[in-house]
């Protein structure tokens, strides 16, 4: 059973930059992964923020970036925001499956 | 685009329920779709996929032979039919559009909360 793991929680000053990322049992992530970033609110719907592990949706803020780095699928976020806390889930794509699997989630604290 | 799901529920362990996920905005016949779920307090978990045409489908092994996926092009809706459901299929479901192989989850719906209990 292949596990995609994310950091559980991570906490922020606004203004400050933070790094998310996003690791397979599998082995390294990589773009044939096609990881994808999701920000999800209390009792909202998630939002799709990254695709292609580095590619930003038209609606999402300049802050978010994405990147692949040392076997890992990474969100930066800078400048944070007080409105950018939230959980934030990334999902990876497993060809030899067919299948797609949600990482555990980062809930991310602005204090 | 919008996508509103609808037909969660109270169903006891066991039993079986159809969720529906209706789709305008956009033409539906053109792209692929998800299901996603998300247990109370859980984090996300992929459920099943369905190709344009529904002439492909798959599902995440905990749902397999349980869960069919499937699409009505001409109504312009998504479906879902859970049958032998456990305590473990209580969630809300989300369904997602699919812009193309590598955005597998564009735009997604509000939910529809699924419980399971005798």
């Amino acid at each position: 059973q292949t596990v995609v793991t994310q950091e559980p929680s991570l906490t922020v000053s606004p203004g400050g930059t933070v790094t998310l990322t996003c690791a397979s049992s599998t082995g390294a992530v990589t773009s044939a992964n096609y990881p994808n970033w999701f920000q999800q609110k209390p009792g909202q719907a998630p939002r799709a923020l990254i695709f292609s592990a580095t590619n930003k949706h038209s609606w999402t803020p300049a802050r978010f970036s994405g990147s692949l780095l040392g076997g890992k699928a990474v969100l930066t976020l800078s400048h944070v925001q007080p409105e950018d806390e939230a959980e934030y889930y990334c999902l990876l794509y497993y060809v030899s499956a067919q299948s797609w699997v949600f990482g555990g989630g980062t809930k991310l604290t602005v204090l | 685009v919008q996508l509103v799901e609808s037909g969660g529920g109270v169903v006891q362990p066991g039993g079986s329920l159809r969720l529906s996920c209706a789709a305008s905005g956009f033409t539906f016949s053109y792209y692929d779709m998800h299901w996603v779920r998300q247990a109370p307090g859980k984090g996300l978990e992929w459920v099943a996929f369905i190709q344009s045409d529904g002439s492909k489908t798959n599902y995440v092994q905990s749902v397999k032979g349980r869960f069919t996926i499937s699409r009505d092009n001409s109504k312009n809706t998504l479906y879902l039919q859970m049958n032998t459901l456990g305590p473990e299929d209580a969630a809300v479901y989300y369904c997602a559009k699919v812009r193309n192989p590598t955005i597998p989850c564009e735009y997604w719906g509000p939910g529809t909360l699924v419980t399971v209990s005798s």
